[in-house]
């Protein structure tokens, strides 16, 4: 069972580029949500979905987008992307309530 | 506002010493409180969820309690291994499905 699959594993990105997240579960999870990570900061919420066309922003959502067309998939969207995105990039499923299943997750530098 | 404040930051133990960790939340109405390990270059794991002042749940050397304001992970007689960041999270009534994160112990124990 793969669980929640994040890719990609790292990338660079430039100061005004965009680019997707991906992360897809085959848990059959309604809750999906992502999360960053920075050193001394916890992890923070971005945006979350409950069900496949519902999505809703968490703690820090600007700079970020995100969609829910199927119940796998919850892509993270970065527009015109800044140094403040610099992070580790988690995305989490669960069913209902209950705990988190992360996938490995992304690290993002932008310079 | 919900919060979640963990310590201490950071623990040093040598192997067998047994000590704990603590996690304090302010919630309005609390739904359930989570404990997580997550390794270095890994995505957080469950280890225990509490939903009720007294109880208790062990798992090996670790042991989680819960109060009205705090819960404690207990490490008894710790080894190497053991040696990981402990997450805790807590999940509120009323905040569609949203878990608050601490920052997280890091611990590290020395042969």
């Amino acid at each position: 069972n793969a669980g929640v699959t994040q890719t990609p594993k790292f990338h660079i990105l430039k100061i005004g580029q965009s680019m997707t997240l991906q992360c897809t579960q085959d848990m059959n999870h309604n809750y999906m949500y992502w999360y960053r990570q920075d050193p001394g900061m916890g992890l923070k919420l971005i945006y979350y979905s409950v069900g496949a066309g519902i999505t809703d922003k968490g703690e820090v959502p600007n700079g970020y987008n995100v969609s829910r067309s199927t119940t796998e998939d919850f892509p993270l969207r970065l527009e015109l992307a800044a140094p403040s995105q610099t992070s580790v990039y988690f995305c989490a499923s669960t069913q209902v309530t209950g705990e988190l299943f992360f996938g490995e997750g992304s690290r993002l530098t932008v310079l | 506002e919900d919060q979640v404040t963990q310590s201490p930051e950071a623990l040093r133990l040598q192997e067998g010493e047994s000590s704990s960790l603590n996690c304090s939340y302010t919630v309005s109405g609390l739904r359930g409180l989570f404990w997580y390990r997550q390794d270095p270059g890994k995505g957080p794991e469950f280890l225990f969820t509490l939903y009720s002042a007294g109880e208790e749940k062990e798992k090996e050397r670790l042991k989680a309690t819960l109060t009205k304001k705090e819960s404690f992970l207990h490490i008894t007689a710790p080894k190497p291994e053991d040696s990981a960041t402990y997450l805790c999270a807590v999940q509120a009534r009323g905040t569609g499905n949203q878990f608050y994160f601490g920052t997280g112990t890091s611990l590290t124990v020395i042969p």
